[in-house]
């Protein structure tokens, strides 16, 4: 298996600008999480699916960041309108059952001018 | 939520045993206790997972006293490849919360020569 899979690897765009992250879980992982990290406020869970359905949002900073999983293979975290402070390296993990073992992927690593 | 506190630092030289605690005084009776991994420019990788008691695997034992309210990661004998930051994860995923998931400020740990 290939592990999870995030794209794209970097992203750099302007103040104002839509931004869309990719993620592809492990084939058969049935959670899903999104996360963010920066040096200042480390590592923060932003959201978490399970089988598709987000279980806890509560970590969404606020109204323009949105995240969808329309099937069990694709997930999408998107930041619309993009600000200089959402600059971060975002995760991507996913996990098979309700263990405690998240397996993540490279991350995005999102720079807003 | 269980707030976790661990060191922000740590040295040890190649070969030694290297013990990393972390304090998680509000950990909540379903809460498991769970160590990550980190090289720079990778997402985090997983070490080990306990509730109670000892809990060994191939790469790493973990300590966790009756009242539960801080753990011990153990790593034998260490080389300079354990260079990483290690985080302390505390949460219970099953309950199907994950605001209950806590990563800790992380501890940087370099491995001397």
């Amino acid at each position: 298996d290939a592990g999870v899979i995030q794209s794209p690897r970097h992203e750099v765009t302007e103040m104002g600008q839509e931004v869309t992250l990719r993620c592809k879980p492990i084939s058969g992982h049935n959670s899903l999480f999104w996360y963010r990290q920066t040096m200042m406020r480390g590592l923060e869970l932003l959201i978490y699916f399970n089988n598709n359905v987000p279980i806890d949002d509560s970590g969404m900073p606020e109204d323009r960041f949105s995240a969808k999983m329309p099937n069990a293979s694709f997930s999408t975290l998107k930041i619309q309108p993009s600000e200089p402070r959402d600059s971060a390296v975002y995760f991507c993990a996913s996990r098979i059952g309700s263990t405690n073992e998240q397996f993540f992927g490279p991350g995005t690593r999102l720079t807003v001018l | 939520l269980a707030k976790t506190t661990q060191p922000i630092s740590m040295d040890s030289y190649e070969g030694q045993e290297v013990n990393i605690t972390c304090s998680h005084n509000n950990i909540a009776t379903n809460d498991y206790i769970t160590w990550y991994q980190q090289f720079p420019s990778q997402g985090p990788r997983f070490i080990i997972q306990g509730y109670k008691t000892k809990v060994t695997n191939e790469v790493a034992s973990l300590f966790i006293p009756a009242d539960r309210k801080s753990s011990t990661l153990s790593l034998p004998r260490v080389s300079l490849s354990d260079t990483a930051v290690y985080y302390c994860l505390v949460g219970d995923l099953t309950t199907g919360s994950a605001r209950q998931l806590t990563f800790g400020s992380g501890t940087q740990l370099t491995v001397l020569p």
